[in-house]
């Protein structure tokens, strides 16, 4: 089992472009996430689907939209990126129960010029 | 609702030393809590985590924590310290009516000298 897949590993745009960052799970989970991680900052949360056909705004969810297009695929798009939006973005999938854990993909590294 | 404080952003041991990761969390529910780490430029990977089964956790590598209900805690500890301890370690916490969601601590990055 490949886990939790992300692509592109590495994406450098300049301000005011789009793209949309691509996850996929096959551990059959039914809940997926996306997190950016900052340095000093933690990860904050940016969205969140705890099923197929939902989503929900997290803790950082301005200038960014997400789509769940099945229950392995959670994809993030950013529609004109900011230099603010420079980060280390991370997908992960769980279970969805409060005492399940979550598993990461090997994150995005995404800057903004 | 909740939160997670990990006291000190850089932890400095000695290899063969005793590792000592603090985590103190805030929570309205009986908590669920959990220690991650992530190695350069990679993502994270779960260590351990409790769930009220037991206080006394292990997890891998031969990290384990201790749940302390009445210090709000969950420290990280590792009897001697090895090299490739060195990373970034996260604690974090969910609960009942969380969905599932985790609130992360800032982190703590563990440099292990030789």
């Amino acid at each position: 089992n490949a886990g939790v897949t992300q692509t592109p590993k590495f994406q450098v745009l300049k301000t005011g472009q789009s793209m949309t960052l691509q996850c996929a799970q096959d551990m059959n989970h039914n809940s997926m996430y996306w997190y950016r991680q900052d340095p000093g900052m933690g990860l904050r949360l940016i969205y969140y689907s705890a099923s197929e056909g939902t989503t929900d705004k997290g803790e950082v969810p301005n200038g960014y939209n997400v789509s769940r297009l099945n229950k392995r695929e959670f994809s993030l798009r950013l529609e004109s990126a900011a230099p603010s939006q420079t980060s280390v973005y991370f997908c992960a999938s769980s279970g969805g129960t409060t005492y399940n854990e979550q598993f990461f993909g090997p994150g995005t590294r995404l800057t903004v010029l | 609702a909740q939160s997670v404080t990990q006291l000190g952003s850089h932890v400095s041991v000695s290899e063969g030393a005793l590792v000592l990761l603090r985590c103190n969390y805030s929570s309205s529910v009986p908590p669920y809590l959990f220690w991650y780490v992530q190695y350069p430029n990679q993502g994270l990977q779960l260590l351990l985590k409790y769930t009220s089964a037991a206080t006394l956790v292990k997890g891998i590598n031969g990290f384990e924590a201790e749940f302390k209900k009445s210090e709000t805690s969950f420290h990280l500890t590792k009897p001697s310290a090895h090299m490739s301890d060195a990373a970034e370690y996260f604690c974090a916490v969910s609960g009942r009516g969380s969905q599932g969601n985790l609130i992360f601590g800032k982190g703590t990055k563990l440099s292990v000298k030789p």
